[in-house]
């Protein structure tokens, strides 16, 4: 079955930039979008962005200005960059595997990536 | 931004127990709605989504319902495994919302 392996630095300072990838393994990468989710003490649950195979992207415009999601297609990888991290960016990282029908959902997720941002 | 709000916040329950958690959209979202469910330490997987729909593999006792901005997520007989935290999610709109949570705890 399809899994999700993530992996990135976990332990950051104020204003470095947060990478995470994660791996595709067992099933098809095409036709899906792959997304990055965060739970943070302050916040819960945030969803922070998605791509499609062909590297079209959404953001959470919340996080926009700092995120970037992109992919390698040759390697079934995809990775987060969120920049100017603070405190408040601390959290666990979640990468997802979200199914589009007329709505979306996410069906398979890896097992996240602590975040500890900390002078 | 859409916002979810689920309650109860916490609930207390007994194994066979018939439990129901709700979920209100601060605007109508059809039935763009996904429920998951997260234990101690783990990813949230999936539980139900477009409102009542169940993925291949979670138990019957689960069901989904509502539309609009009003949904249920029932739990039938709770099982010791099913004390956990519950989340709504919508994918109405982008960006995508989950609401803050609902723990079910033994009673």
């Amino acid at each position: 079955q399809v899994q999700l392996q993530q992996w990135g630095a976990g332990l950051l300072k104020p204003s470095e930039t947060l990478s995470l990838t994660c791996g595709v393994s067992g099933g098809p990468f095409n036709g899906y979008y792959w997304n990055w989710i965060r739970q943070t003490p302050g916040k819960g649950l945030e969803w922070i962005g998605e791509i499609n195979h062909s590297g079209r992207a959404n953001y959470n415009p919340s996080l926009q200005s700092r995120v970037t999601i992109s992919v390698d297609t040759s390697k079934n990888q995809f990775s987060l960059n969120l920049s100017s991290v603070t405190a408040a960016d601390t959290g666990v990282y979640y990468c997802a595997r979200g199914i589009q029908l007329w709505l979306t959902y996410m069906d398979v997720w890896g097992i996240g990536t602590t975040v500890a941002v900390s002078s | 931004d859409i916002q979810m709000t689920q309650s109860p916040s916490s609930l207390s329950a007994s194994v066979g127990d018939r439990v129901s958690i709700t979920c209100r959209a601060s605007q109508s979202i059809s039935n763009y709605l996904n429920w998951y469910q997260q234990k101690p330490g783990t990813a949230p997987q999936l539980l139900i989504y477009a409102a009542s729909s169940s993925p291949s593999g979670v138990p019957s006792r689960f069901s989904g319902s509502g539309s609009g901005t009003d949904f249920t997520l029932t739990i039938s007989s709770l099982q010791p495994e099913d004390f956990a935290t519950y989340y709504c999610q919508q994918t109405y709109s982008r960006p995508y919302t989950f609401g803050q949570g609902t723990t079910l705890e033994i009673k």
